[in-house]
């Protein structure tokens, strides 16, 4: 069974510019998440779609983020303007029900690693 | 809010010694709780996890016991050998809530031969 895809590996930008990751969650995935994780520190969820729909943006700034998932299968995550504080691995992560089942394995792909100069 | 705090590290260890990676939580209602372990280069991985007070999780010979009165699921190995060398993450996901996990900072677990 294939596993979470993410594209880029690694990107170097510089602030100011925009960037935009790519994921292919596990097939039959319905629940996709998108997690910053910034040097030192824990994933912390930006967003979460469940097929096509937003169930949790609280913690996505939305003054320079946006992430869509126009088929309920892949999805792109964008940072425009990007930020010295933007710098950290983005990584999604699929898992294979409905909201709302928090004893779910989520599988995580390898990241994006986004340095901003 | 929800939280979890994890032990400072890095922890290192000779090969075959005892580990403990010590995790609280603070959240409301009855979490689920995981251990997630990243190797070096690699992506998050599903260590174990255990839905329910006094149950214990197991994996590749790690265990990790939910202490509902100590609100804890420390990590636990017997014997640790240098492939265990990687970064462990404490997490939970909240009744009632998304299924979001919310991971603690992180624990790097050295082990030398």
């Amino acid at each position: 069974e294939a596993g979470v895809a993410q594209s880029p590996r690694y990107k170097i930008i510089e602030k100011r510019q925009s960037v935009a990751f790519w994921c292919n969650p596990i097939s039959g995935h319905a629940t996709l998440y998108w997690y910053q994780q910034i040097l030192g520190q824990g994933p912390k969820l930006l967003i979460q779609f469940q097929n096509n729909g937003v169930v949790d943006d609280s913690q996505l700034p939305k003054d320079r983020f946006s992430a869509e998932r126009l088929k309920g299968v892949d999805s792109t995550l964008k940072i425009q303007p990007a930020k010295l504080e933007d710098s950290a691995v983005y990584l999604c992560a699929s898992s294979l029900g409905q909201t709302g089942t928090t004893q779910e394995t989520q599988y995580f792909g390898p990241g994006t690693r986004l340095l901003v100069l | 809010g929800d939280s979890v705090t994890q032990m400072e590290g890095p922890v290192t260890l000779s090969e075959e010694a005892f580990l403990t990676i010590n995790c609280t939580y603070t959240a409301t209602g009855y979490p689920s709780l995981f251990w997630y372990v990243q190797y070096p280069g690699e992506g998050l991985q599903l260590l174990l996890k255990a839905t329910k007070a006094d149950d214990k999780g197991s994996n590749k010979g790690f265990e990790a016991t939910y202490r509902k009165e100590t609100t804890s699921f420390h990590l636990e190995k017997g014997s640790v050998q240098v492939s265990d060398s990687a970064v462990y993450f404490c997490a939970l996901t909240r009744s009632g809530n998304t299924g979001k996990l919310i991971f603690g900072q992180g624990t790097t677990l050295q082990v030398k031969p």
